[in-house]
């Protein structure tokens, strides 16, 4: 059984670009969140989906977009790129809103942004 | 505003017993999950609590004062591989809120 996966492990962009990273769920799961995790600090909330729907958003600017598929895989984009956007960017995955569900976390996507 | 307090590091001496404090501060609490996060690596899920009082894992025991706001991670027989950050987080009307993590060290 396949845990939640996310592609590409890392990726160097420029500022001003534009960058998609891509999360498979956990078998089974059908909500997926996605993290901003900055160099020794705690995961933040960006944005979590379920069916195909942005359901709940932290306190990211609009440049930050989501996506989930109908087989419940999830993309995150990021346009106009800043230097601060440089990040572990995290995918979890879980049965429902993950209010108290536990949530599975993928290995993430390291942006770096020059 | 939501926000989680823990302490940045602690050290520990292999075998010994570690507990780690998390205070919080969120709007329409839910409960207190516990993630570890080794370097380089996902958080991993630990421990969840939602109802007052002591939750018991192997090693791992979390507990939770919803009056007081306040959780903590005990962490038993400390071995070499417990080394790597211990995050609290609330869950409420955001899934979850993290706190900025505890980097436990295990000494021999």
């Amino acid at each position: 059984d396949a845990g939640v996966t996310q592609s590409p492990t890392h990726l160097i962009k420029t500022r001003g670009q534009q960058v998609t990273l891509r999360c498979s769920p956990k078998s089974g799961h059908d909500t997926v969140s996605w993290y901003q995790q900055a160099l020794g600090q705690g995961p933040q909330f960006i944005f979590q989906y379920y069916e195909e729907e942005e359901r709940q958003r932290g306190n990211f600017p609009d440049r930050f977009s989501g996506h989930q598929f109908p087989n419940y895989s999830s993309e995150l984009n990021v346009n106009a790129l800043l230097l601060g956007d440089s990040a572990l960017y995290l995918c979890a995955s879980s049965l429902g809103s993950g209010r108290g569900d536990e949530q599975f976390f993928g290995p993430g996507t390291r942006l770096t942004v020059l | 505003g939501q926000s989680l307090e823990q302490p940045s590091e602690v050290t520990a001496v292999e075998g010994a017993i570690v507990q780690i404090n998390c205070t919080y501060q969120t709007s329409g609490f839910y409960g207190l999950s516990w993630y570890q996060q080794h370097d380089g690596g996902a958080p991993t899920f630990l421990s969840y609590n939602a109802l007052d009082g002591l939750e018991e894992t192997g090693r791992f025991s979390s507990f939770l004062s919803r009056s007081d706001s306040y959780g903590y991670l005990l962490l038993q027989e400390l071995q070499m591989k417990d080394s790597a950050s211990y995050f609290c987080a609330a869950s409420g009307n955001t899934p979850l809120v993290f706190g900025k993590g505890t980097r436990l060290s295990v000494i021999a």
